[in-house]
């Protein structure tokens, strides 16, 4: 089944921190890749994007992700984390092949400590 | 302000009561779409619609219903069919098809049924 993992459902971290989150795909074809972030009580917003060329990403506030085809992966990092970026992140794919909306990841929740 | 509105924010629902979420958009978007969000499940889509008077349904539709009678309302209908109603309800847009561009959220609202 098409589907989009992500590997960690919570971390926790201190301030300045490098940051990894997960996130795989099992689509076929082409694929268009998103990162969404949800601070608290806030709406959903967009992270970054891949839709093709230079599979490094860069994003809002620091954030960049890079895209793996053959590992089906677009994992997203940030040097050095801030209390701020407390939030849950979401990683979302589209692919050709899998008709025309946005399928979700189940999120991670990330908390950082000052 | 451009955007999009949920209404209402909160709503308490009696068992075997249907209930309508109004999701109102401003953008000029063609594309619409309501997604579920559960702690620990992520988004999971509902219904999607690209354009007027047409809608898909996504992976969880089963008990719900809508419509899109005009460009910028796309309402959502939890029905007494619904084994599990209580979450929280997001409405979406985007310019295009979504594998194109990025989703608009709002703010959602949050169901119980009591």
């Amino acid at each position: 089944a098409q589907s989009v993992s992500q590997h960690n459902h919570h971390v926790i971290l201190s301030e300045a921190a490098s940051l990894e989150l997960g996130c795989n795909y099992s689509y076929g074809g082409t694929v268009n890749l998103f990162w969404y972030v949800q601070y608290p009580g806030q709406h959903l917003q967009l992270l970054l994007k891949y839709f093709s060329g230079d599979p490094l990403v860069k994003g809002i506030k620091g954030f960049e992700a890079e895209f793996i085809k053959s590992k089906f992966s677009f994992n997203l990092r940030k040097p050095s984390v801030q209390w701020s970026d407390t939030a849950e992140y979401f990683c979302a794919v589209i692919s050709n092949q899998a008709g025309t909306a946005l399928i979700f990841g189940k999120g991670t929740t990330l908390s950082v400590s000052s | 302000d451009g955007g999009i509105t949920q209404s209402p924010k909160y709503l308490f629902r009696k068992e075997g009561q249907n209930v309508t979420l109004s999701c109102e958009q401003n953008l000029n978007h063609d594309a619409m779409y309501w997604y579920r969000q559960d702690p620990g499940q992520g988004l999971r889509l509902i219904y999607y619609s690209q354009i007027v008077n047409d809608f898909q349904k996504g992976d969880i539709a089963e008990g719900y219903s809508v419509s899109r009678e005009k460009k910028e309302s796309f309402p959502l209908t939890v029905t007494s069919a619904q084994k599990n109603p209580t979450a929280f309800y997001l409405c979406a847009s985007s310019i295009a098809p979504s594998n194109t561009g990025e989703l608009f959220f709002g703010e959602g609202s949050r169901l119980t049924v009591l």
